[in-house]
């Protein structure tokens, strides 16, 4: 079964730093891309970050410069690493696979249950 | 900005059809990046329902659909049934941005 979960939420405070995981299983990480997207509490959907199989990565310009994605194709799982984090930071946080078929992808399945990061003093 | 807008709310009575639209721009939709859909209830992991503008995920039933056209999208839903209820999302790639975008999300109430 193809599936991912995430690891490493918790509560931090501000300007502190905490690192996600993500394992996946039933597909390997270094074939694909992976992406990380986050939901604040009450808000919608929000895309942080992806990592293509090159390791070229990009980042939602809000959070460029703090946070960094990371891919260990040994140990089948990515990460994100997120410094100087902010109130505004707090959020469940969702590991998700990249989806392609032919010349075509852009879309995310399947996704993790989410980890939530709290950050507060 | 880059931003997908959908209608905060859309509601139907069960067996009815409802659609929910999500208006982008010419860096997103537009440009011509495929469009996707999600539904999520909260506390669970989002679920794809649409894929490439208009193709379904194996497991998905066909009272799902979706279109595009120019800078927007929309998802129909038929045969409204009590377990559609959820927030939908959807999502595209923004080329201002070098990065996805998510739409602004919609709450599908079952009335």
């Amino acid at each position: 079964e193809v599936q991912v979960v995430e690891s490493g939420g918790g509560l931090i405070q501000p300007g502190g730093s905490l690192r996600l995981s993500c394992a996946a299983s039933g597909f390997d990480v270094s074939d694909t891309y992976m992406t990380w997207v986050r939901q604040p509490p009450g808000k919608g959907l929000e895309w942080v970050s992806v990592v293509y199989s090159g390791r070229t990565s990009y980042y939602a310009p809000s959070l460029k410069g703090r946070f960094t994605i990371s891919r260990d194709n040994s140990r089948n799982m990515v990460f994100l690493e997120m410094n100087s984090l902010r109130a505004e930071d707090t959020a469940v946080y969702f590991c998700a696979r990249g989806g392609s078929s032919g010349s075509k992808l852009g879309w995310f399945d399947p996704w993790g249950p989410g980890a939530l990061v709290t950050v507060s003093a | 900005q880059s931003v997908l807008t959908q209608p905060p709310s859309a509601s139907g009575a069960p067996g009815q059809r409802v659609t929910i639209s999500c208006t982008g721009s010419n860096s997103n939709i537009g440009a011509g990046y495929d469009v996707q859909w999600y539904r999520h209830l909260p506390g669970t992991a989002p679920k794809l329902v649409i894929y490439a503008n208009t193709n379904r995920p194996s497991g998905v039933p066909d009272r799902f659909s979706a279109s595009k056209s120019g800078t927007s999208a929309s998802l129909a839903i038929t045969g409204l049934q009590a377990e559609d209820e959820a927030d939908y999302y959807c999502q595209s790639y923004d080329s201002s941005l070098s990065g996805y975008l998510f739409g602004t999300g919609t709450r599908v109430t079952v009335l």
